[in-house]
């Protein structure tokens, strides 16, 4: 069955980089799409990138210019990378599997939640 | 970026009730309006997509609809599992949004 799961470090301190990954099972990462949304305590859902089934990419403006997204095919794994990392960097992090269309995200990992803190 | 304002933010309701929650975007999104469930432990599934595509595996008790900018999921006869959180989420334009969110709770 499709799934999906995240991992990386809980606690992560203010300027660093946050490295997650993302390990899929059931399906392809050539087939479909892997999305990144990120989750402020509380509070809503927001949208960061995305792995493309091509390889391409995909980033929100709001976080172009410390975001990267990547992907390891034979590992079925989908990386993302932010720096610079901020208190308000705080929350959970999911990632979601497109679809081919339609575009919704139909199966989402459990998400892992991040702390920044020194 | 196309903004999606959900209302009401809490809804208290009991055992049964029929219950809508509206989500109006900032322009139209041709129906590309998608609905997902958060549970308390933070697992989110899908609901409808496309306004009005029922999920694979979601009880038929959820239905969605709308057009242009305003939208609306249905649940005709609240479950013990339905208390949750609610999404909207527009794909009509990059990049997609969610709206805020809106809290069902056990009146």
């Amino acid at each position: 069955q499709v799934q999906l799961k995240e991992s990386g470090p809980g606690l992560v301190q203010p300027s660093q980089t946050l490295s997650l990954t993302c390990t899929v099972s059931g399906f392809s990462l050539t087939s479909y799409s892997v999305h990144w949304v990120r989750q402020h305590s509380g509070k809503s859902l927001e949208w960061m990138g995305r792995m493309w089934s091509d390889g391409d990419t995909s980033y929100n403006s709001a976080f172009t210019s410390r975001l990267s997204i990547s992907r390891d095919t034979s590992k079925s794994q989908v990386f993302l990378k932010m720096n610079s990392l901020q208190t308000e960097d705080t929350g959970t992090y999911y990632c979601a599997r497109g679809g081919i269309p339609p575009y919704y995200f139909d199966y989402w990992g459990q998400g892992v939640m991040v702390t920044v803190s020194s | 970026d196309i903004q999606m304002t959900q209302s009401p933010s809490s809804l208290p309701a009991s055992l049964g009730e029929r219950v809508t929650i509206s989500c109006r975007a900032s322009q139209g999104i041709s129906n590309n309006l998608n609905w997902y469930q958060q549970k308390p432990d933070g697992t989110i599934k899908p609901l409808i997509y496309y306004t009005s595509n029922l999920q694979s595996g979601v009880p038929s008790r959820f239905s969605g609809s709308g057009s242009g900018t305003d939208y609306s999921l249905t649940i005709s006869s609240l479950e013990p599992e339905d208390f949750a959180m609610y999404y909207c989420q527009q794909d009509a334009s990059f990049p997609n949004t969610f709206g805020a969110g809106t809290k069902l709770e056990l009146k």
